[in-house]
């Protein structure tokens, strides 16, 4: 089965820290790619940032960074330098190299920034 | 860039009619999606649609029927609208495939009652 879970349902933090969200997925592709969106409180999906999976480097974008660990099939998304406007449900997402193009959701994580 | 248009914003329909959902976009991109949301919920892939006159089916095309009439647009169709259904549909394009080519990114989104 291919498949993305993120077990965190919600997750309050202080502007300015740091905050830490977790994904893990299955596949039986050797080779896939993973995405992290940003839905805000008006319904608008952003794409924030990718990794693909022959790629050994964390990509990096902005405040946003994924901790990848292949062997766990773990891909957790970094936020430093939290703000109020991080508030959000984040998504991750998976599309397996096989398959055709559908984006495989998890379920999300509520993010709330507070002062 | 680029903006992905939906219409209706929203839309609130009776048991039994066939409703039709539309999207534009202006990316020049080849790859066009529907996803289906539900509250608390990931997406859920519906149709999507590589090049004008394509469609390939997701997990969730029952209940469904899809047409890419040019480049630019993709329209969905809820053939039989259901009591109580309540969801948004999201659009989404992406350039194409390979590399960076299959980010995707989405519009607004319609919201859908129907009573």
């Amino acid at each position: 089965a291919q498949k993305v879970t993120q077990t965190q349902t919600s997750i309050s933090v202080v502007e300015k820290t740091t905050v830490t969200m977790d994904c893990v997925y299955e596949t039986r592709d050797s080779s896939y790619f993973l995405f992290w969106y940003k839905q805000t409180a008006s319904g608008e999906i952003v794409f924030l940032i990718r990794q693909d999976s022959y790629k050994k480097e964390n990509a990096t974008v902005g405040h946003y960074s994924l901790n990848f660990q292949k062997p766990k099939s773990s891909i957790g998304l970094i936020i430093t330098a939290t703000q109020i406007e991080d508030s959000a449900v984040y998504f991750c997402a998976m599309r397996p190299y096989q398959g055709g193009r559908a984006l495989i959701f998890g379920t999300g994580t509520t993010v709330s920034v507070s002062p | 860039g680029g903006i992905i248009t939906q219409t209706p914003k929203f839309l609130i329909g009776q048991e039994g009619q066939k409703l039709t959902l539309k999207c534009q976009q202006n990316f020049n991109h080849d790859t066009m999606y529907w996803y289906r949301q539900d509250s608390g919920k990931g997406l859920r892939l519906i149709y999507y649609s590589i090049t004008e006159n394509d469609l390939q089916k997701g997990d969730l095309s029952e209940g469904y029927d899809a047409s890419r009439e040019k480049k630019s647009s993709f329209s969905l169709t809820v053939t039989s609208a259901q009591k109580n259904e309540m969801a948004v549909f999201l659009c989404a394009s992406s350039p194409g495939t390979g590399g960076n080519q299959d980010t995707q990114y989405f519009g607004p989104g319609t919201r859908l009652l129907v009573l």
